[in-house]
């Protein structure tokens, strides 16, 4: 079966620059979306397509992609960014979505 | 805005039945695949089922496979799980969702 690889954890301090990354042999074929989820709530869509903000959605975060791997990047990471993060994408005929297993990102 | 809203969690023992819905407005309803995701207790999102925009493709992971049916209704703007003999494992918030958002999530509980 096709599976998404994220680091577990990532830990970063205030102001710095969080970058969580998300692996797949198909990622090259298939666009890439990151979702952010907070204790309690529901996950909040914050990149879809690779790299395209939603609306609302603040400019510090970005997404880029290069091969079969994928970066989510957090510039100027603030203390109410800590959360899970999770990227999803699709099978190669992209009927079936797939997720990473999570990072939690933790603001020192 | 993406608003997409479930309906039909709740409390049922092992063997029962549940059928989940999702309205969705603040996009164009019938342009999009849309998704269910459950997400159990402590665990990470967990891909459910999927279908086309016009509900000529479905996908079902091998977990549900043979109980859950997707289905929707583009003169609604909803679309529908059914969940047939449920098991304690399938017990976790369930999620509708599309490429553009998410929605808030409806609480499914199987146990006796």
């Amino acid at each position: 079966s096709y599976e998404l690889t994220q680091p577990p954890s990532v830990s970063v301090s205030p102001g710095q620059t969080a970058r969580i990354t998300c692996s797949g042999d198909s990622l090259p074929q298939q666009f890439v979306y990151w979702s952010q989820q907070k204790p309690g709530q529901a996950p909040v869509l914050i990149i879809k397509k690779d790299s395209e903000r939603p609306s609302g959605i603040p400019e510090r975060f970005s997404g880029s992609s290069s091969g079969t791997t994928v970066t989510l990047t957090i510039s100027g990471v603030q203390a109410e960014d800590e959360a899970d993060y999770y990227c999803q994408s699709a099978d190669n005929s992209g009927t079936y979505w797939v997720f990473g297993g999570g990072t939690k990102l933790t603001v020192l | 805005e993406v608003h997409l809203a479930e309906s039909g969690g709740g409390l049922v023992q092992p063997g029962r039945s549940l059928r989940l819905s999702c309205t969705a407005s603040g996009f164009n309803f019938d342009d999009y695949a849309m998704h269910w995701v459950r997400q159990a207790p402590g665990k990470g999102l967990e891909w459910v089922s999927s279908i086309s925009w016009n509900s000529g493709n479905i996908g079902y992971a091998d977990s549900v496979k043979g109980r859950f049916t997707i289905s929707r209704d583009n003169a609604k703007n909803a679309f529908y799980l059914q969940m047939n003999s449920l098991r304690v494992e399938d017990t976790a918030f369930y999620y509708c969702a599309t490429e553009e958002g998410w929605g808030q999530g409806t609480l499914v509980t199987v146990s006796s």
